[in-house]
């Protein structure tokens, strides 16, 4: 079975800092890796996703992601955050086959 | 493509009564996933169609619930009768597989149903 662990339930930080969003995953088999963006009243959009290749993978928003797969991780990233980028972020893992796992999700809140 | 359409939007009902929510999953695309989101449990995993065909329902939590897949571009998600705990936002999710042997690749969520059981 796969789980995934975000380690942080809220992170605030100030707009135009850096953050930092930590997700670790647990596998027997091989995985996909994604990260997802929840803004309040809509649906899951996805940031980026590591399916194999380079570990470092960009996305959407200035946002980008590194996978090591010795510590098991997959932590997000931005160098400087924007007031519009508050919302709720899912890191989410899809074993070889099938369907998606998520973790339990970190909010960020990005103050002014 | 418009993407994943749920419908409705909002749905309030009353305890007993039989709920139904709708997926449109995006052309093409083989699996359809339908998720429930609560604040104590997160985004849980229901049920998810390959092909139409139901391959895990371990997450659906009572025999109140069901859900079909009758044809590649509609399935619905069925409680009845319905519980005030079943009170949550139910996403629907669609993809293709690629990749190795047929992997989900990627997700695509609908705006979700919000369900109110009164």
């Amino acid at each position: 079975a796969q789980s995934v662990t975000q380690l942080d339930s809220q992170v605030p930080v100030f707009e135009e800092a850096p953050v930092e969003l930590r997700c670790n995953y647990s596998s027997s088999v091989s995985v996909y890796l994604f990260w997802y963006v929840q803004y309040p009243n809509q649906g899951l959009q996805l940031l980026l996703k590591y399916l194999s290749g380079s570990t470092l993978v960009k996305g959407i928003n200035g946002f980008e992601a590194e996978f090591n797969k010795s510590q098991t991780s997959f932590h997000l990233r931005k160098p400087s955050v924007h007031i519009s980028d508050t919302a709720e972020y899912f890191c989410a893992v899809s074993p070889y086959g099938n369907k998606l796992v998520f973790g339990a999700g970190t909010i960020l809140r990005v103050k002014s | 493509d418009a993407g994943v359409i749920q419908s409705p939007r909002h749905e309030v009902t009353e305890m007993g009564q039989e709920v139904t929510l709708r997926c449109k999953p995006i052309s093409g695309h083989d699996y359809l996933f339908w998720y429930r989101q609560t604040m104590m449990r997160g985004l849980e995993l229901l049920i998810y169609f390959n092909n139409n065909v139901p391959i895990d329902d371990s997450g659906m939590p009572e025999d109140r619930f069901s859900a079909k897949m009758p044809n590649a571009s509609f399935s619905t998600l069925k409680i009845q009768p319905s519980e005030p705990r079943d009170s949550a936002v139910y996403f629907c999710a669609s993809s293709l597989s690629g990749g190795w042997g047929g992997s989900v690749t990627e997700a695509f969520f609908g705006q979700g149903t919000r369900l109110t059981v009164v």
